[in-house]
């Protein structure tokens, strides 16, 4: 059974850095590449950008590039995306989801973290 | 950067109804591979997204046949007929064609 299992519940300060992860199970991580998407509260979802964990390589939305930083461990099957610098505007639900080239779509998502920003 | 258009922002619709929700791009979707990256998603309270339509029109697996995605270029549609409350949440169209990808605003279907 494929499984994405998140990371818990993040607060962070002002100017810090917080990290979350997503392991994968029930399929080879190297055949997917996974997705980060953002969810503001109460408000609709912001694709991040992906990282392909066979080669490393990673795209970002503009305005994630200076924000998001997507890693990924092949030896856990696991991802992980760091968010630097926080601010009020990052305080979200952070959602991971594979995505494959022969079939291009987000067929499974994890269950969300929140990460709340506050002092 | 691409942006999808969806209409209505929300729907309330009677059991057993039709409802239909519009997602218009800034710019066609079709890939010079030919394939069109139009996906649609569904956000039942409380939960994460899930897949219903990719492709435009290809149900994902335990899709039910309810569920209708059309559309071409720029303007598609999700037609989701004999609506049941099992269907209500935020409905959402995502294109992948262009990079950077991105989601529509959101339509919101409430049961009347």
């Amino acid at each position: 059974e494929v499984q994405l299992q998140q990371s818990g519940p993040e607060v962070g300060r002002p100017g810090s850095s917080v990290k979350i992860s997503c392991k994968a199970s029930g399929y080879t991580f190297t055949d997917y590449v996974m997705n980060w998407v953002k969810q503001s509260p109460g408000q609709g979802l912001e694709w991040i950008g992906w990282i392909d964990p066979e080669y490393g390589s990673t795209d970002y939305a503009e305005k994630f590039k200076k924000k998001a930083t997507l890693t990924a461990d092949t030896s856990s099957s696991t991802a992980y995306i760091q968010l630097s610098s926080l601010t009020s505007e990052d305080t979200a639900t952070y959602f991971c989801a594979r995505w494959a080239y022969s079939s291009p779509y987000f067929d499974y998502w994890g269950q969300g973290v929140m990460v709340t920003v506050s002092s | 950067d691409v942006v999808l258009t969806q209409t209505p922002v929300s729907l309330s619709v009677t059991l057993g109804d039709q409802a239909s929700i519009s997602c218009r791009s800034s710019q066609s979707l079709e890939y010079s591979d030919g394939y069109t990256y139009l996906e649609w998603y569904l956000q039942k309270p409380g939960q994460s997204p899930q897949l219903l339509i990719y492709g435009v029109s290809n149900r994902f697996s335990g899709v039910p046949d309810r569920f209708i995605g059309s559309g071409s270029g720029t303007d598609f549609t999700l037609k989701i007929s004999r609506v049941e409350p099992e269907d209500l949440g935020v409905y959402y169209c995502f294109q992948a064609t262009h990079d950077p990808f991105t989601f529509g605003s959101g339509t919101k279907l409430e049961i009347k």
